[in-house]
């Protein structure tokens, strides 16, 4: 059975903090994909990780891509309020996505 | 350039009703799906249209939900009759193309769907 976890599945941090999100899969995969959705929103589209060894960065936000380990990352630097929302990691398998369960995210000021 | 659009944004309906919600993608993708998301969970895929044909609907209930995409465009999907336990976002999605390199699926705004 296929797995996609992420934790934390919450997570608070107080501003100016960096954090490490993690998404693990339980089969092989090359693609990986971040979404960002805040609360009663749909989903936003972060970082689209295609390669093993991928780095993407935008802003605060940096996403990394292990496909051996079967694992990617979602690194936070110096956080800010903004960034308070659920982020979900989908791993695409046989062009299917298969989405993480969520880490919600809390900004503390 | 226009998002996924969905109608309507929240449905609420009684146990063993019928329900029906559309969506129209954006322009030129030819991949659509249709993802239910359980409050608290991450969405979880129930059929994928390419054009007009059904790529996967392993997910989907098929004694209860169906779905169409007429004319590779538009889509809507049905339930009926519903269930205490279809209570959920109902979201669609599309990309450009299935497979290829850059293949960013683009989300709408969803369907709130409350089952009493």
């Amino acid at each position: 059975e296929l797995k996609v976890e992420q934790n934390p599945l919450f997570l608070s941090m107080q501003e100016g903090k960096n954090y490490t999100i993690y998404c693990n899969y339980s089969t092989t995969s090359d693609r990986l994909y971040w979404y960002r959705q805040d609360p009663g929103k749909s989903l936003e589209s972060l970082f689209v990780l295609l390669s093993n060894g991928a780095v993407k960065q935008e802003g605060r936000l940096m996403a990394s891509l292990d496909t051996k380990a079967r694992l990617s990352t979602l690194h936070i630097t110096a956080a800010v309020h903004d960034l308070s929302a659920t982020y979900f990691c989908a791993v695409d398998i046989g062009n299917q996505f298969y989405f993480g369960t969520g880490t919600s995210l809390t900004v503390i000021p | 350039e226009a998002g996924v659009a969905q109608s309507p944004r929240y449905k609420i309906i009684e146990k063993r009703q019928s329900v029906a919600f559309w969506c129209n993608p954006i322009s030129g993708h030819a991949t659509l799906y249709w993802y239910q998301q359980i409050l608290g969970q991450g969405p979880k895929l129930l059929i994928q249209f390419q054009n007009n044909g059904v790529v996967d609907d392993s997910q989907l209930p098929k004694d209860r939900f169906s779905a169409e995409r007429l004319k590779g465009v538009d889509s809507t999907l049905k339930i009926q009759p519903a269930k205490l336990e279809d209570s959920a976002v109902y979201l669609c999605a599309s990309s450009l193309e299935q497979g290829g390199t850059l293949e960013t699926q683009y989300f709408g705004p969803g369907t709130r769907l409350l089952v009493l």
